[in-house]
């Protein structure tokens, strides 16, 4: 049973590129949820997407957006990277966008930014 | 504004004593908590949880509690481990506000002796 499955692992952009991470859901798991984690941090909410839609929103700028597919996958696009942006990206996914039990977490997506 | 508080970043225990790792929040409206653990280029991985309608939840060696009035959750392993060496983190959500994003605190590396 596969689990959460984020391409790609490590990632190298320059500042002022765009970036598109992917994230296939653990089977049977319908929301996807994006974390984003700094070095010495936590991970930080980006957004969750359920049905398609984005559902709930952290502190992040417009520059972040993403997408659901039919599927239940997931793309996070960062537009106009800044060097801040270097960091851990993590997918989450649940059944259902309380992910009451806990969700599964994937390996994520190391960007750096130079 | 750190609602969810890990403030001892890194812990050693001795193998087959306690280790206890500790989590303070702020928002009186988180309901839901969870415990991960994370090893190095992997993703978090859920370990335990707790519904603010109960004050200790058990799996096995690992043990939560919560103490709403305190504002306060601890994860304690009994015995400890060398395989549990890891970097812990604790999450809270409040889902009555229909919210479901997690806050992580910023996590405490534990390193079991052997």
């Amino acid at each position: 049973d596969a689990g959460v499955t984020q391409s790609p692992t490590h990632l190298i952009k320059t500042r002022g590129q765009q970036v598109t991470l992917r994230c296939s859901p653990k089977s049977g798991h319908d929301t996807v949820s994006w974390y984003q984690q700094a070095l010495g941090q936590g991970p930080q909410f980006i957004f969750q997407y359920y049905e398609e839609e984005e559902r709930q929103r952290g502190n992040f700028p417009d520059r972040f957006s993403g997408h659901q597919f039919p599927n239940y996958s997931s793309e996070l696009n960062v537009n106009a990277l800044l060097l801040g942006d270097s960091a851990l990206y993590l997918c989450a996914s649940s059944l259902g966008p309380g992910g009451i039990g806990g969700y599964t977490f994937g390996s994520g997506t190391r960007l750096t930014v130079v | 504004d750190q609602q969810v508080k890990q403030n001892s970043p890194s812990l050693s225990v001795q193998e087959g004593r306690i280790s206890i790792l500790n989590c303070d929040y702020t928002n009186s409206m988180f309901d839901y908590f969870l415990w991960y653990k994370k090893y190095p280029a992997e993703g978090p991985t859920f370990l335990i949880s707790i519904s603010s309608i109960k004050d200790k939840n058990e799996d096995g060696r690992f043990t939560v509690f919560l103490n709403k009035s305190a504002k306060h959750l601890s994860l304690h392993i009994v015995p400890s481990q060398p395989g549990d060496s890891a970097v812990y983190f604790c999450a809270a959500s409040a889902s009555p506000s229909g919210t479901y994003k997690y806050i992580f605190g910023t996590g405490t590396r534990l390193k079991v002796l052997a």
